[in-house]
């Protein structure tokens, strides 16, 4: 059963928009959110975090949102910029699990048009 | 430069022939992780550590089995190796003196098994 689910494989934005991918979990228990970009041939690389004691967190140009009550949270990114596109996982963690191992989400492909 | 570096980057082998990933991170973090990556289902933990001699499964350990006889060394080894371990695989670490931290990942090995 899939903890973390991104439901959309892929997104489209035009250049200079605004991109929106959202990430779902089921997990109770997590506590502490990860967003990671990955470009091809490359390793995932870190992007941005929150906590569960916060619902907003930012860094320039990406923000995320955390609905606790919904389970959900979501990765803004404005203005979108071409080097934008790349595959973008959600990860959670439950910070008192003892495990620190990251649970992913399948990842959304975002691609940013000109 | 602070890394995590795996090797080989790609490797093609036969059904059975034993090998050996190896993943090293010159940031002293004790905590060391692989993954593997594979078509729609996103990042997955195989097994991870905590510290030198300290090793546990993660959620899809069989077929797989690490060592860490040294803090800054992590090996994945594949005993005999399956076509269903035909994957991409990407060894991370982090610090453990923050809990909530980012997980640094390596560059990725394509593993081919025939």
């Amino acid at each position: 059963d899939q903890q973390v689910k991104q439901n959309s494989p892929s997104l489209s934005v035009q250049e200079g928009r605004i991109s929106i991918l959202n990430c779902d979990y089921t997990n109770s228990m997590f506590d502490y959110f990860l967003w990671y970009k990955k470009y091809p041939a490359e390793g995932p690389t870190f992007l941005i975090s929150i906590s569960s004691i916060k619902d907003k967190n930012e860094d320039g140009r990406f923000t995320v949102f955390l609905n606790k009550s919904a389970k959900h949270l979501s990765l803004h990114i404005v203005p979108s910029q071409p080097g934008d596109s790349a595959v973008y996982f959600c990860a959670a963690l439950h910070s008192g699990g003892g495990a620190d191992g990251l649970t992913f989400g399948k990842g959304t492909h975002l691609i940013i048009q000109p | 430069e602070a890394q995590v570096t795996q090797n080989p980057r790609y490797l093609i082998t036969v059904t059975g022939k034993k090998l050996t990933v190896t993943c090293s991170q010159n940031m002293n973090h004790e905590y060391m992780s692989w993954y593997r990556q594979d078509p729609g289902l996103g990042l997955r933990q195989i097994y991870y550590s905590m510290n030198v001699e300290v090793t546990d499964k993660g959620d899809v350990p069989e077929g797989y089995k690490v060592s860490r006889k040294e803090k800054r060394n992590f090996p994945l080894i594949l005993e005999s190796p399956s076509p269903n371990q035909t994957s991409l695989y990407f060894c991370a670490s982090s610090s453990r003196t923050n809990s909530y931290n980012e997980q640094f990942f390596g560059p990725g090995t394509r593993l081919t098994v025939l």
